[in-house]
């Protein structure tokens, strides 16, 4: 069974920084282009960032990019997401998802883990 | 930036009658385009890729058609399971983006 679990979402003050991890099961990690899409709360879903299955290749929108970066660990079958520099509209849910190619729709998602910007 | 358009915002249709989603590209994304179905506290579920193409695992009653510019989700019989907020998203071009979802409710 394909599985994957987002960890490290927190109440975190403006400018500070997050770790996101995204452990994956039940499919061949290395096989897959990965990506983080987010969700403010009552809002639509914002595509964040995107890596390639050797990892060599990652792409950023442009409301994260030079804060956030992905990673990924293929020996180990983790994804991540590094944030710095947090804003308050940073604030959502935070879906790790994988894709059979880097330009391909996701076709399984995590369940999210949420991640607060406040003071 | 590709940005992607939803109609309408909300649709209320009953059930056992049929839903036609739209979505709409500033330029085209040939047939990069999929569809999502997202429920309360739930995680988005890819429900059609290449703008026509089911989903391992989906209903038959859902289909998708268009290319280009202009895409269409239908639900042919609306079940009880089926009122979500659906997603477009096109994945022709650097940003992916995502259209703003319409929500399907009950009439």
């Amino acid at each position: 069974e394909v599985q994957l679990m987002e960890s490290g979402g927190d109440l975190v003050q403006p400018g500070g920084s997050l770790r996101l991890s995204c452990a994956a099961s039940g499919f061949t990690f290395n096989s897959y282009a990965m990506g983080w899409v987010r969700q403010a709360p009552g809002r639509g879903l914002e595509w964040v960032a995107s890596i390639s299955v050797s990892g060599d290749t990652t792409y950023c929108a442009d409301s994260v990019k030079g804060r956030f970066s992905i990673s990924r660990d293929n020996s180990n079958n983790r994804l991540y997401l590094q944030m710095s520099s947090l804003r308050a509209e940073d604030t959502a849910v935070y879906y790790c998802a994988k894709a059979e190619l880097f330009t391909d729709p996701f076709d399984f998602w995590g369940q999210g883990t949420m991640v607060i910007v406040s003071s | 930036e590709i940005v992607m358009t939803q109609s309408p915002a909300i649709l209320s249709v009953s059930p056992g009658e049929r839903a036609t989603l739209s979505c709409r590209a500033s330029h085209t994304v040939s047939s990069n385009l999929g569809w999502y179905q997202q429920k309360p506290g739930q995680a988005p579920r890819l429900l059609i890729y290449g703008a026509s193409l089911r989903a391992t695992g989906v209903p038959a009653r859902f289909s998708g058609s268009g290319s280009g510019t202009e895409f269409t989700l239908t639900i042919s019989i609306l079940q009880s399971e089926d009122f979500a907020i659906y997603y477009c998203q096109q994945y022709n071009n650097w940003p992916l983006t995502f259209g703003g979802g319409t929500k399907v409710e009950i009439k």
